[in-house]
């Protein structure tokens, strides 16, 4: 079945960039979501359709698109960002979801 | 503002039966796809499966497809993922969230997670 690849783990200082990247077949043709989880919370939505911020989410956080390559950057990281990070989308149909395996963000 | 809240935690033994529920209040509940994602224990997250609940069409992950069942009452504003028999690697949290209304297959907003203990 479809798969998407993240790195499953990124550490950076706080007040510098940490990039996350998902790659997928069909991410091409497919919005991608970015969730972010807390430990022992339910996942909260910081990126979706590839580049939209909801409200309330910091503009620090920002999603790019190139291919079948997804990227969520995290400018000036600060110490509450710390947190599993998770891209998700679709299959080429549309049928089901997937999501990525899941980023562990540790800020040094 | 949109709200999902799901039913409690639930403690079972193998082989028993478990329906648990996700009611949605603040939106019009028949114009979203309402989806289910699993937690296993320290593991991440996995999409499920979703359902309509204007028709009741429904969508499985391969991987959890005749594993369980997704089902709705609209007249509850409710959405309800079951077991017949459940197995200890159930155990996990398991949420539900709105489907988002251009991209369904992914979510904007969740509940709070229920968490199923199936141990003997």
């Amino acid at each position: 079945s479809y798969e998407l690849t993240q790195p499953p783990s990124v550490s950076v200082s706080p007040g510098q960039t940490a990039s996350i990247t998902c790659s997928g077949d069909a991410l091409a043709k497919q919005y991608t979501f970015w969730y972010q989880q807390k430990p022992g919370q339910a996942p909260v939505v910081v990126i979706y359709k590839d580049t939209e911020r909801p409200s309330g989410i910091p503009a620090r956080f920002s999603g790019s698109s190139s291919g079948t390559t997804v990227t969520l950057t995290i400018s000036g990281v600060q110490a509450e960002d710390e947190a599993d990070y998770y891209c998700q989308s679709a299959d080429t149909t549309d049928t089901y979801g997937v999501f990525g395996g899941g980023t562990k963000l540790t800020v040094l | 503002e949109e709200q999902l809240v799901q039913s409690g935690a639930e403690v079972k033994k193998p082989g028993e039966s478990l329906k648990i529920s996700c009611k949605g209040s603040e939106y019009s509940f028949t114009h979203y796809w309402i989806g289910w994602v699993r937690q296993m224990p320290g593991r991440g997250l996995e999409w499920m499966g979703t359902i309509y609940p204007r028709d009741s069409d429904t969508r499985y992950s391969p991987s959890f497809q005749g594993q369980v069942t997704i089902s709705v009452d609209k007249s509850m504003n409710t959405a309800y993922l079951q077991w017949s028999s459940l197995k200890a690697s159930d155990t996990a949290i398991y949420y539900c969230a709105r489907g988002n209304y251009q991209m369904p297959r992914c979510f904007d907003y969740w509940g709070q997670g229920t968490l199923v203990t199936v141990s003997s």
